[in-house]
């Protein structure tokens, strides 16, 4: 069975770091194209980043670029997105997704991020 | 930046009805486009993929249509467990960006 399990969230400072996991289980990560997505409370979802099969490919939405980082870890099967220079606005529910050319067809529960002083 | 924008916002209709909603992109995205589903406290699903295909498990009720830059999620015959915020999103290229979503309501 696919599962997907975020940790990491929490409540941090503006101008703070974060480093969120997605553990994934049931299927390789290194065969998939791996995504963060995220929801701000009563908003809409934006894709945040994504990381291509064999990791040497990353992109960023503009308004996370030079500041959000997506690795992963192949041994732990793990999907990383490390967080820093934290502003208000990317006060969310940070999503972790498995995707291919049927689109992102398994997500996590989410993890929910708060930057407030 | 691909620019997604769906129509309507909300969507209202009575059990039975047929229900469709828009996207249409700011440019040519071929058939790369998936639909979800978002119900309140949960994670979106996926409903369609490549603009037609129907996800596995999801009821045949949904269909999909279009390709360049419009496209349409059809609800054949709306049922109370439909109630949900409706995405569309393109992978054609990074970002990935979604549609603002459209919220179905029972009447």
């Amino acid at each position: 069975e696919v599962q997907l399990v975020e940790s990491g969230g929490g409540l941090v400072q503006p101008g703070g770091s974060l480093r969120l996991s997605c553990e994934a289980s049931g299927f390789t990560i290194s065969d998939y194209w791996m995504h963060w997505v995220r929801q701000a409370p009563g908003k809409g979802l934006v894709w945040v980043s994504h990381i291509n099969r064999d990791g040497t490919m990353t992109n960023y939405a503009d308004s996370v670029r030079g500041r959000f980082t997506i690795s992963r870890d192949d041994a732990r099967n793990t999907l990383f997105l490390q967080m820093n220079s934290l502003r208000p606005e990317d006060t969310a529910v940070f999503y972790c997704a498995r995707g291919d050319s049927s689109g992102l067809g398994y997500w996590g529960q989410g993890t929910l991020v708060t930057v407030s002083s | 930046d691909i620019q997604m924008t769906q129509s309507p916002s909300t969507l209202s209709a009575s059990i039975g009805d047929r229900a469709t909603i828009t996207c249409r992109a700011s440019q040519s995205i071929d058939s790369w486009l998936a639909w979800y589903q978002q119900k309140p406290g949960q994670a979106p699903k996926l409903l369609i993929y490549q603009a037609s295909k129907l996800e596995s498990g999801v009821p045949l009720r949904f269909s999909g249509s279009g390709s360049g830059t419009q496209f349409t999620l059809t609800i054949s015959s709306l049922q109370a467990e439909d109630v949900a915020v409706y995405y569309c999103q393109q992978y054609s290229s990074a970002p990935d960006t979604f549609g603002q979503g459209t919220k179905v309501e029972i009447k």
